[in-house]
């Protein structure tokens, strides 16, 4: 079946170091791919998408590009910020008769430190 | 424009109790959507609903769990005869229409502790 592999965590990186977590996907059709984070005690928030073949997500320095070839969606920042310390899910939506359910992988946790 | 809102933020329940879970989705947003997350995992799917019916429930444990969503008032997950192993974080997202390059808005979730 359909399934999403995420960078193990956790990952801890200085101030202003550059980020990169991980995400590769089965290659059955072509999903839609969201990057989600979620701060200590929270809900999830939104950070980017890209819906087709080649497209960037950004959000607050972040960015992720659909790359068909490799079947992943790593997520990048140039220079991490302390506040920038989470929990990061990449999911992916395959559409088709179930193109409402997201698919989660475990969670990357990062921690920024000063 | 208020986000997903979801109370009770934290539930605590004795083994065999009942827990419900209430989920506003976002005005205008037709269409509700529950997770799992279970200690130092993912969140799983549980159900997807829209108005008054329930579209895919492939997610849930067929036993002691139900879903709703009326016309009026929130979506509702009950969880009867709650066992300590239904101890997890339960998210609601909605979004305004179906799709897989919808996004989905989630709440803050509610965090359910059974002793």
């Amino acid at each position: 079946g359909n399934s999403v592999t995420q960078m193990e965590g956790p990952v801890t990186l200085s101030e202003e170091a550059f980020l990169t977590i991980n995400c590769t996907y089965t290659a059955t059709g072509y999903p839609s791919l969201f990057w989600y984070v979620q701060y200590p005690g929270e809900g999830l928030q939104l950070l980017l998408k890209a819906t087709k073949a080649d497209d960037k997500g950004s959000n607050k320095g972040f960015e992720a590009t659909y790359r068909k070839e490799t079947t992943s969606f790593h997520l990048e920042k140039g220079s991490v910020q302390v506040s920038d310390s989470a929990v990061y899910f990449c999911a992916p939506n395959w559409g088709g008769g179930s193109n409402y359910k997201l698919t989660f992988g475990k969670g990357t946790l990062l921690t920024v430190n000063p | 424009n208020a986000g997903v809102m979801q109370n009770p933020r934290h539930l605590v329940r004795r083994r065999g109790q009942e827990a419900r879970l209430r989920c506003s989705p976002m005005k205008g947003h037709s269409h509700v959507y529950w997770y799992r997350q279970l200690p130092e995992e993912g969140l799983k799917f549980m159900v997807y609903l829209q108005k008054e019916n329930i579209i895919d429930e492939s997610g849930m444990p067929k036993e002691r769990f139900s879903a709703e969503f009326p016309k009026e008032g929130p979506s509702i997950l009950r969880i009867q005869q709650v066992v300590r192993g239904d101890s997890a974080a339960y998210f609601c997202a909605s979004s305004p229409r179906r799709g897989n390059q919808e996004t989905q808005y989630f709440g803050p979730g509610t965090r359910l502790l059974v002793l």
